[in-house]
């Protein structure tokens, strides 16, 4: 079981540069997530999907796009980068019960310049 | 809204020190309560949880009690290590359309020898 992969670990975008970013799960989860940590902050939801085909916004969404085509794969995309965008990025899974906690990927560290 | 407060940080002990980790939370009903550690370079991990009041969650000589009284969930080691210096967050899920979960800003630890 390798959990949640992400990739790449690190990438350093020029301003109006566009990227994705890849998460991967082998746990089945119908649950997916993704989330922005600023320097000495907290977690801050961005996109979250219910299971294939479905996705949603979350608190801090501008800026960012995702798709869902299956079950294990939850692409995030970047079209426009901006400064305000560095950051690191976590991706997670769980099977989408209150009481299981949820599964996080590596992290990409993301520089825009 | 449901939110969770955390001690401000950072947090400097020396090996063998007792450490205690304040969380509050403020949620409607009865969460699901969580830590997560986060060691530097990676990303979140379950550290140990509790699923209703007056649970206690325990893992790795970290524990936390369920305080629904209080509405609290501190967490508590007797002895930490040096491999202790982490990020540490609190958070709390509740069973929404997705599977919410509210994070603490987190907590930072360094422990010297």
């Amino acid at each position: 079981n390798a959990g949640v992969t992400q990739t790449p670990k690190f990438r350093i975008l020029k301003i109006g540069q566009s990227m994705t970013l890849q998460c991967a799960q082998d746990m089945n989860h119908n649950y997916m997530y993704w989330y922005r940590q600023d320097p000495g902050m907290g977690l801050k939801l961005i996109y979250y999907s219910v299971g294939a085909g479905i996705t949603d916004k979350g608190e801090v969404p501008n800026g960012y796009n995702v798709s869902r085509s299956t079950t294990e794969d939850f692409p995030l995309r970047l079209e426009l980068a901006a400064p305000s965008q560095t950051s690191v990025y976590f991706c997670a899974s769980n099977t989408g019960q209150s009481y299981n906690e949820q599964f996080f990927g590596p992290g990409t560290r993301l520089t825009v310049l | 809204g449901d939110s969770v407060t955390q001690m401000e940080g950072p947090v400097t002990l020396s090996e063998e020190a007792f450490l205690t980790i304040n969380c509050t939370y403020t949620a409607t009903g009865y969460p699901s309560l969580f830590w997560y550690v986060q060691y530097p370079g990676e990303g979140l991990q379950l550290l140990l949880k509790a699923t209703k009041a007056d649970d206690k969650g325990s893992n790795k000589g970290f524990e936390a009690t369920y305080r629904k009284e209080t509405t609290s969930f501190h967490l508590e080691k007797g002895s930490v290590q040096v491999s202790d210096s982490a990020v540490y967050f609190c958070a709390l899920s509740r069973k929404t359309s997705y599977d919410k979960v509210i994070f603490g800003p987190g907590t930072s630890l360094s422990v010297i020898p």
